[in-house]
């Protein structure tokens, strides 16, 4: 079956520590991945896209084919990223969403 | 462009009485997708539509829920005979066109079942 997997459902990290967003997907063919955050308060919005190789906010992520990962990644947490994270992959026309992983910075 | 609208914010509704979500979407845009998230989950799709058409109803509850994008107007996901398990937030999502190359939200509507 196809699906997306976000493992951790809380994670903290203490800030200036180095984050990874875990996003694993299992389904074939080459799919549209995306980060979507929501801090708190605000509307849902694109953090990044894997096919633009971007970096937003200090955000990266890698698409590995052979691990079927997406993980996200920043090499120094800071406060302001505290917030809902969800790995996307476009399945079949339309966005699927992981269950989401909520980031907290610790000062 | 206002974005993504979406009223109301906040939706109180008892129990057997209809629910109606409107969804504006962005100027331009002609894909709607409604998702829902209950408490404590992540975003469930729902729906997805195009003016007039219904293109993927794969997560829609097979009853009491309904949705549609008008020609003209708001897109609607209606919620009939409300029980307490509908209370979530329902978020809309527009897109240009087809396949949700880039998506932009709403705030959601919550909706609470008393």
């Amino acid at each position: 079956a196809q699906r997306v997997t976000q493992p951790e459902k809380l994670l903290s990290v203490f800030k200036g520590a180095p984050v990874e967003l875990k996003c694993n997907y299992s389904y074939s063919g080459s799919p549209e991945l995306f980060w979507y955050v929501q801090y708190s308060r605000q509307r849902l919005q694109l953090l990044l896209r894997h096919i633009s190789r971007e970096s937003i906010k200090g955000f990266t992520a890698d698409l590995n084919k052979g691990e079927t990962s997406f993980h996200l990644k920043k090499p120094f947490a800071q406060e302001e990223d505290s917030a809902m994270y969800y790995c996307a992959p476009n399945l079949n026309e339309k966005l699927t969403f992981g269950t989401g992983t909520r980031l907290t910075i610790i000062p | 462009n206002a974005g993504v609208m979406q009223n109301p914010r906040h939706l109180v509704r008892r129990r057997g009485q209809e629910a109606r979500l409107r969804c504006s979407p962005m100027k331009g845009h002609s894909h709607v997708y409604w998702y829902r998230q209950l408490p404590e989950e992540g975003l469930k799709f729902m729906v997805y539509l195009q003016k007039e058409n219904i293109i993927d109803e794969s997560g829609m509850p097979k009853e009491r829920f309904s949705a549609e994008f008008p020609k003209e107007g708001p897109s609607i996901l209606r919620i009939q005979q409300v029980v307490r398990g509908d209370s979530a937030a329902y978020f809309c999502a527009s897109a240009e066109g087809q396949g949700a190359p880039r998506a932009f939200f709403g705030q959601g509507t919550r909706l609470t079942v008393v």
